[in-house]
């Protein structure tokens, strides 16, 4: 079964708007961490937000935020005031338990338009 | 994301031969941790290694793949004869210490795309 879901193949957004990424998880244990990574066209992975699952409040970073719904199992992360720069697959993650491994979504790629 | 290095950044080779890819974790971070990202998808998991040690290598196709990290020098990922379907971007992750819970955050080099002809 596929842990990680991320329907949403791409989307546009207009510069300065906020934009939405959907995620949602399948896991049986109490115990989970989720985590947002960026990778721009250059290739690399770079680390955006983390979210625990006993954590109360959803996560920011910066423009990063995590609308984190634990009853429905999502994990959505919100890009405020899109830049140019954030044009990139987002990749939604999620570690379970004790185990060390990631399991990653399919990707979402997002496209800033001016 | 700074600091854990990869190198080469492309690598191209013919089928059959080898492929040794190279990752040097970030200061102070003993473990590693290697994924695999064919096209269009997200990335696997393929093998968790420590310092002289595999401690998972359950991602990782039986034959041909072959994982090591060293007490000294970097991480290698060796693939031996290789196959167009192993034409894909490899990353290497790493973190100090899973002692440090479920926020213990994987930072992943920039990785090295093999391309098999």
């Amino acid at each position: 079964a596929q842990k990680i879901t991320q329907t949403q193949p791409g989307m546009f957004v207009q510069e300065k708007e906020a934009v939405t990424l959907d995620c949602t998880y399948d896991t049986s244990d109490p115990s989970y961490g989720l985590f947002w990574y960026k990778q721009p066209s250059s290739g690399e992975m770079i680390f955006l937000i983390y979210q625990g699952s006993y954590d109360q409040q959803n996560a920011t970073e910066g423009r990063y935020s995590l609308n984190f719904q634990k009853a429905r199992k999502s994990a959505n992360l919100v890009i405020s005031a899109s830049q140019l720069g954030d044009s990139a697959m987002y990749f939604c993650a999620m570690r379970e338990g004790w185990d060390y491994k990631l399991s990653f979504g399919a990707g979402t790629t997002v496209t800033v338009r001016a | 994301n700074a600091g854990v290095m990869q190198n080469p950044r492309h690598l191209v080779r013919r089928r059959g031969q080898e492929a040794r890819l190279r990752c040097s974790p970030m200061k102070g971070h003993s473990h590693v941790y290697w994924y695999r990202q064919l096209p269009e998808e997200g990335l696997k998991f393929m093998v968790y290694l420590q310092k002289e040690n595999i401690i998972d290598e359950s991602g990782m196709p039986k034959e041909r793949f072959s994982a090591e990290f060293p007490k000294e020098g970097p991480s290698i990922l060796r693939i031996q004869q290789v196959v167009r379907g192993d034409s894909a971007a490899y990353f290497c992750a790493s973190s100090p210490d899973i002692g440090g819970g479920l926020s213990e955050t994987q930072y992943f080099g920039p990785g090295t795309r093999l391309l098999v002809l």
